[in-house]
Protein backbone atom coordinates (compact mmCIF):
# COMPACT_ATOMS: atom_id res chain seq x y z
CA UNK A 1 0.00 0.00 0.00
CA UNK A 2 1.23 3.80 -0.80
CA UNK A 3 1.99 5.46 2.06
CA UNK A 4 3.89 8.38 4.28
CA UNK A 5 4.48 7.12 7.47
CA UNK A 6 5.56 8.83 10.54
CA UNK A 7 7.04 8.55 13.45
CA UNK A 8 6.20 9.18 16.61
CA UNK A 9 2.43 10.13 15.94
CA UNK A 10 2.39 11.40 19.70
CA UNK A 11 5.41 12.89 21.55
CA UNK A 12 5.63 15.14 24.36
CA UNK A 13 8.67 16.52 25.67
CA UNK A 14 11.28 18.98 27.34
CA UNK A 15 12.75 21.98 26.53
CA UNK A 16 16.54 21.48 24.87
CA UNK A 17 16.44 17.76 24.17
CA UNK A 18 16.97 16.79 20.84
CA UNK A 19 14.59 14.78 18.99
CA UNK A 20 14.05 13.77 15.89
CA UNK A 21 10.50 12.94 13.81
CA UNK A 22 11.20 9.95 11.27
CA UNK A 23 8.94 10.16 7.71
CA UNK A 24 9.36 7.60 5.02
CA UNK A 25 7.51 6.96 1.91
CA UNK A 26 6.95 3.91 -0.30
CA UNK A 27 6.43 5.37 -3.47
CA UNK A 28 9.70 6.24 -4.85
CA UNK A 29 8.68 10.05 -4.79
CA UNK A 30 11.40 12.59 -5.53
CA UNK A 31 9.85 15.53 -3.78
CA UNK A 32 9.37 15.75 0.18
CA UNK A 33 8.13 18.31 2.66
CA UNK A 34 7.50 19.00 6.19
CA UNK A 35 4.97 21.15 7.14
CA UNK A 36 3.35 22.09 10.69
CA UNK A 37 0.02 23.11 11.35
CA UNK A 38 -1.35 25.41 13.92
CA UNK A 39 -4.46 26.75 15.00
CA UNK A 40 -5.59 30.07 12.44
CA UNK A 41 -1.95 29.70 10.83
CA UNK A 42 -2.92 27.04 8.03
CA UNK A 43 -0.12 24.30 6.83
CA UNK A 44 3.54 26.48 7.07
CA UNK A 45 6.35 24.44 5.08
CA UNK A 46 9.28 24.31 7.35
CA UNK A 47 11.60 22.57 4.57
CA UNK A 48 11.35 20.67 1.31
CA UNK A 49 13.61 18.61 -0.68
CA UNK A 50 13.16 17.83 -4.34
CA UNK A 51 15.49 15.01 -4.17
CA UNK A 52 18.26 12.90 -2.38
CA UNK A 53 20.85 15.40 -1.12
CA UNK A 54 19.10 18.16 -2.39
CA UNK A 55 16.92 20.55 0.53
CA UNK A 56 15.78 24.13 0.71
CA UNK A 57 14.24 25.94 3.40
CA UNK A 58 10.35 26.41 3.30
CA UNK A 59 8.74 29.67 5.25
CA UNK A 60 9.45 28.41 8.99
CA UNK A 61 12.93 27.07 8.93
CA UNK A 62 14.05 28.27 12.48
CA UNK A 63 15.08 26.02 14.88
CA UNK A 64 14.81 22.65 12.78
CA UNK A 65 17.26 20.33 10.72
CA UNK A 66 16.78 18.16 8.11
CA UNK A 67 18.13 15.72 5.98
CA UNK A 68 18.11 13.53 2.69
CA UNK A 69 20.46 10.66 2.39
CA UNK A 70 17.80 8.27 0.83
CA UNK A 71 15.02 8.94 -1.52
CA UNK A 72 12.52 7.12 1.13
CA UNK A 73 13.74 9.00 4.03
CA UNK A 74 13.11 12.74 5.00
CA UNK A 75 13.89 13.12 9.12
CA UNK A 76 13.24 16.50 11.00
CA UNK A 77 15.19 17.34 13.53
CA UNK A 78 14.76 19.69 16.44
CA UNK A 79 18.44 20.14 18.40
CA UNK A 80 17.30 22.11 20.69
CA UNK A 81 12.93 22.30 20.83
CA UNK A 82 11.42 24.96 22.85
CA UNK A 83 7.96 25.40 23.63
CA UNK A 84 6.73 27.43 20.61
CA UNK A 85 7.28 24.32 18.19
CA UNK A 86 4.47 22.78 19.90
CA UNK A 87 2.62 21.91 17.03
CA UNK A 88 0.99 19.03 14.93
CA UNK A 89 4.01 18.00 12.09
CA UNK A 90 3.06 16.76 8.61
CA UNK A 91 5.66 14.91 6.28
CA UNK A 92 4.20 14.75 2.67
CA UNK A 93 5.67 13.48 -0.35
CA UNK A 94 5.15 13.97 -4.24
CA UNK A 95 6.19 13.19 -7.99
CA UNK A 96 8.42 16.46 -9.77
CA UNK A 97 6.03 19.74 -10.39
CA UNK A 98 4.57 19.37 -14.02
CA UNK A 99 3.81 15.92 -13.50
CA UNK A 100 0.08 15.19 -13.94
CA UNK A 101 0.17 13.57 -10.65
CA UNK A 102 2.02 15.99 -8.83
CA UNK A 103 -0.15 16.14 -5.91
CA UNK A 104 0.86 15.49 -2.34
CA UNK A 105 0.32 12.65 -0.18
CA UNK A 106 0.46 13.01 3.47
CA UNK A 107 1.06 11.05 6.50
CA UNK A 108 -1.09 10.38 9.12
CA UNK A 109 0.68 13.44 11.49
CA UNK A 110 3.06 13.86 14.50
CA UNK A 111 1.76 15.62 17.24
CA UNK A 112 4.22 17.13 19.66
CA UNK A 113 4.33 19.14 22.65
CA UNK A 114 7.33 20.42 23.94
CA UNK A 115 7.00 21.40 27.70
CA UNK B 1 7.14 34.57 -3.59
CA UNK B 2 3.98 32.83 -4.68
CA UNK B 3 1.09 33.34 -1.91
CA UNK B 4 -2.16 31.51 -1.76
CA UNK B 5 -5.45 33.35 -0.18
CA UNK B 6 -8.28 31.84 1.22
CA UNK B 7 -11.17 34.82 1.97
CA UNK B 8 -13.30 32.51 3.89
CA UNK B 9 -12.00 31.22 7.51
CA UNK B 10 -15.28 30.10 8.91
CA UNK B 11 -18.50 29.28 7.12
CA UNK B 12 -21.47 27.60 8.61
CA UNK B 13 -24.31 26.36 6.14
CA UNK B 14 -26.92 24.19 6.81
CA UNK B 15 -27.84 20.88 4.65
CA UNK B 16 -28.48 21.04 1.08
CA UNK B 17 -27.47 24.76 1.08
CA UNK B 18 -24.87 25.64 -1.79
CA UNK B 19 -21.14 25.94 -1.26
CA UNK B 20 -18.44 28.18 -2.44
CA UNK B 21 -15.08 28.86 -1.36
CA UNK B 22 -12.12 31.39 -2.43
CA UNK B 23 -9.10 31.01 -3.47
CA UNK B 24 -6.81 33.44 -4.89
CA UNK B 25 -2.72 33.06 -5.67
CA UNK B 26 -0.13 35.59 -6.57
CA UNK B 27 2.24 33.47 -9.13
CA UNK B 28 2.25 34.78 -12.36
CA UNK B 29 3.88 31.47 -13.83
CA UNK B 30 2.36 28.37 -14.89
CA UNK B 31 0.90 26.52 -11.62
CA UNK B 32 -0.71 23.22 -10.19
CA UNK B 33 -3.78 24.02 -8.01
CA UNK B 34 -5.35 21.63 -5.17
CA UNK B 35 -8.02 21.13 -2.70
CA UNK B 36 -7.56 19.46 0.18
CA UNK B 37 -10.26 18.25 2.94
CA UNK B 38 -9.11 17.41 6.17
CA UNK B 39 -11.57 15.61 8.40
CA UNK B 40 -11.52 16.37 12.23
CA UNK B 41 -8.20 14.57 13.08
CA UNK B 42 -7.60 13.10 10.12
CA UNK B 43 -5.00 13.97 7.62
CA UNK B 44 -5.11 16.14 4.44
CA UNK B 45 -6.78 14.35 1.58
CA UNK B 46 -6.82 15.30 -2.26
CA UNK B 47 -10.26 16.73 -3.33
CA UNK B 48 -8.89 17.76 -7.01
CA UNK B 49 -6.52 19.16 -8.64
CA UNK B 50 -6.52 21.47 -11.57
CA UNK B 51 -2.85 20.79 -14.69
CA UNK B 52 -4.19 21.97 -17.38
CA UNK B 53 -6.75 21.78 -20.24
CA UNK B 54 -10.40 21.93 -18.85
CA UNK B 55 -10.49 24.92 -16.14
CA UNK B 56 -13.65 22.91 -14.54
CA UNK B 57 -12.05 20.23 -12.98
CA UNK B 58 -14.75 17.80 -11.06
CA UNK B 59 -13.35 16.09 -7.73
CA UNK B 60 -14.18 13.26 -4.87
CA UNK B 61 -17.21 13.74 -3.30
CA UNK B 62 -19.00 16.20 -5.99
CA UNK B 63 -16.74 19.06 -5.14
CA UNK B 64 -15.74 21.06 -8.45
CA UNK B 65 -13.67 24.09 -9.20
CA UNK B 66 -13.10 26.62 -11.35
CA UNK B 67 -9.52 28.07 -12.37
CA UNK B 68 -9.86 31.48 -14.05
CA UNK B 69 -6.73 32.58 -15.05
CA UNK B 70 -7.23 35.93 -15.47
CA UNK B 71 -8.67 36.28 -11.97
CA UNK B 72 -6.12 33.90 -10.16
CA UNK B 73 -8.64 32.29 -8.71
CA UNK B 74 -9.44 28.62 -8.09
CA UNK B 75 -12.71 28.69 -6.03
CA UNK B 76 -14.23 25.29 -4.84
CA UNK B 77 -17.89 24.40 -5.45
CA UNK B 78 -20.54 21.92 -4.12
CA UNK B 79 -24.29 22.26 -4.97
CA UNK B 80 -25.55 20.78 -2.16
CA UNK B 81 -23.86 20.49 0.93
CA UNK B 82 -24.20 17.49 3.49
CA UNK B 83 -23.37 17.25 7.45
CA UNK B 84 -20.44 14.84 6.82
CA UNK B 85 -18.69 17.81 5.08
CA UNK B 86 -17.41 19.54 7.45
CA UNK B 87 -14.54 19.82 7.47
CA UNK B 88 -11.18 21.59 7.49
CA UNK B 89 -10.42 22.82 3.50
CA UNK B 90 -7.14 23.98 2.36
CA UNK B 91 -6.13 25.46 -1.00
CA UNK B 92 -2.75 24.79 -2.66
CA UNK B 93 -0.59 26.06 -5.56
CA UNK B 94 2.81 24.64 -6.45
CA UNK B 95 5.51 25.77 -8.94
CA UNK B 96 8.44 23.87 -7.34
CA UNK B 97 6.99 23.92 -4.00
CA UNK B 98 3.75 23.35 -2.69
CA UNK B 99 2.56 26.09 -0.33
CA UNK B 100 -1.10 26.35 1.21
CA UNK B 101 -3.31 28.82 2.36
CA UNK B 102 -4.42 29.40 5.90
CA UNK B 103 -7.50 27.23 5.81
CA UNK B 104 -11.75 27.52 5.88
CA UNK B 105 -13.22 25.91 8.48
CA UNK B 106 -16.68 24.27 7.28
CA UNK B 107 -19.22 23.92 9.73
CA UNK B 108 -22.38 22.05 8.05
CA UNK B 109 -25.75 22.40 9.92
CA UNK B 110 -27.70 19.34 10.05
Amino acid sequence: EAQVTQNPRYLITVTGKKLTVTCSQNMNHEYMSWYRQDPGLGLRQIYYSMNVEVTDKGDVPEGYKVSRKEKRNFPLILESPSPNQTSLYFCASSLPSGTNTGELFFGEGSRLTVL
Amino acid sequence: AQSVSQHNHHVILSEAASLELGCNYSYGGTVNLFWYVQYPGQHLQLLLKYFSGDPLVKGIKGFEAEFIKSKFSFNLRKPSVQWSDTAEYFCAVRDDKIIFGKGTRLHILP
